[in-house]
């Protein structure tokens, strides 16, 4: 079945630490992909988006993501993370145009002082 | 202000009744999606439509309707078929392609 996996379940970091959240997804083709935070009591926002390109996509507060074609993920990375980056993440599919939009199951990201 | 509005916040269901949550958009958008978001699921489709008087079953469509016969409307019925309602329900709209415009939601539970 198509679907957008994202294997890790729960995160915690230190603040000003690395960060890297894995995406898979197993379209055949390559789809439309995104990024989205949630964070607590707030509604949804992009992050990120990937079409065609370039590979490495830049996004808003500091965030990237690397699409790789022959392992079918968009992982999503940050250089040092800060304590408002505590929040829930999901990565997104559409397939094609005028198609549906597929969330990955959501990777909660905790944040240590 | 262009924007996507979900109502109402909070909705008690009884049991085998059916409920109706509202959402509405006034960006001109042809897309329009119906989520259901659980702990630990993230958010599972249940119907999207791209244009108006057609829609699509997403993952989970038993137990739910919906109608598109405006372009800015699109609401969602939850039947007494669904056995297990409790969640939280998002609306999101779209141009193709483009990201998803989410609504603030609307927090459904059993009475």
């Amino acid at each position: 079945a198509q679907s957008v996996t994202q294997p890790d379940i729960h995160i915690t970091v230190s603040e000003g630490a690395s960060l890297e959240l894995r995406c898979n997804y197993s379209y055949g083709a390559t789809p439309y992909l995104f990024w989205y935070v949630q964070s607590p009591g707030q509604g949804l926002q992009l992050l990120l988006k990937y079409f065609s390109g370039d590979t490495l996509v830049q996004g808003i507060k500091g965030f990237e993501a690397e699409f790789k074609r022959s392992q079918s993920s968009f992982n999503l990375r940050k250089p040092s993370v800060h304590w408002s980056d505590a929040a829930e993440y999901f990565c997104a599919v559409e397939r094609t145009s005028y198609d549906k939009v597929i969330f990955g199951p959501g990777t909660s990201l905790s944040v240590i002082p | 202000d262009g924007g996507i509005t979900q109502s109402p916040k909070y909705l008690f269901r009884k049991e085998g009744q059916n409920v109706t949550l509202s959402c509405e958009q006034n960006l001109n958008h042809d897309a329009m999606y119906w989520y259901r978001q659980d702990p630990g699921q993230g958010l599972r489709l249940i119907y999207y439509s791209q244009i108006v008087n057609d829609f699509q079953k997403g993952d989970i469509a038993e137990g739910y309707s919906v109608s598109r016969e405006k372009k800015e409307s699109f609401p969602l019925t939850v039947t007494s078929a669904q056995k297990n309602p409790t969640a939280f329900y998002l609306c999101a709209s779209s141009r193709p392609n483009e990201k998803l415009f989410f609504g603030s939601g609307t927090q459904l539970s059993v009475l």
